[in-house]
């Protein structure tokens, strides 16, 4: 079936370094959102990008859109300790009835 | 607080045994979701309900069965037909289907 794939799995960085996580569709999405979970917990959601090329920002978390719908990607700036869990792309396709299509998620740590 | 309350938050199941994981909640969303998370895997979808009464199967619905009754409640069945049921369960709801999703606490579910 229609997939979003997100990489890397895993990444692991010192506190101050930058991370940048991907999403990648095969097809043209709606719309993407970004969510983040921590250890143990629930995803919460972070933001929801629709427009081609759009980017945002939350603090030190910047959001981009690629041109072409296909693509995402998130990236932090100067990884603070509270930064750690899991980051998880979350695609609509146009022709999958608006249902959410979860990349595999990016599991984050930071060492202090 | 307004929000979704899922229950119990550990179930254990028996060889042969239904279980019914309950899935509330008061933010007066029409959509409702039931996800399975693994490790690695992200989030698969495995059934969503749109409005009351109505509700299709996701990418993974075999073994499971949900209901739709009432707009607050949607509750999912594990059967004994689904031959690896062990996962962590996530219910979420929203406004509508590609809405942000609001995501209940999660069932960790495990076989005796």
């Amino acid at each position: 079936g229609q997939q979003v794939m997100q990489i890397p799995q895993y990444q692991h960085v010192q506190e101050g370094e930058d991370f940048t996580t991907y999403c990648n569709s095969s097809t043209t999405l709606s719309n993407i959102q970004w969510y983040k979970q921590r250890p143990g917990g629930h995803p919460v959601f972070l933001i929801q990008l629709v427009k081609s090329g759009e980017v945002k920002k939350q603090k030190r978390l910047t959001f981009q859109f690629g041109e072409a719908k296909k693509n995402s990607s998130l990236h932090i700036t100067a990884t603070q300790t509270t930064d750690v869990g899991t980051y998880f792309c979350a695609g609509v396709l146009y022709n999958q009835g608006g249902k959410l299509i979860f990349g595999q998620g990016t599991e984050l740590s930071v060492k202090p | 607080d307004g929000g979704i309350t899922q229950s119990p938050k550990y179930l254990f199941r028996k060889e042969g045994q239904n279980v019914t994981l309950s899935c509330e909640q008061n933010l007066n969303h029409d959509a409702m979701y039931w996800y399975r998370q693994d490790p690695g895997q992200g989030l698969r979808l495995i059934y969503y309900s749109q409005i009351v009464n109505d509700f299709q199967k996701g990418d993974i619905a075999e073994g499971y069965s949900v209901s739709r009754e009432k707009k607050e409640s949607f509750p999912l069945t594990v059967t004994s037909a689904q031959k690896n049921p062990t996962a962590f369960y996530l219910c979420a709801s929203t406004w509508t289907i590609n809405q942000p999703q609001h995501f209940g606490d999660g069932t960790r579910l495990s076989i005796l």
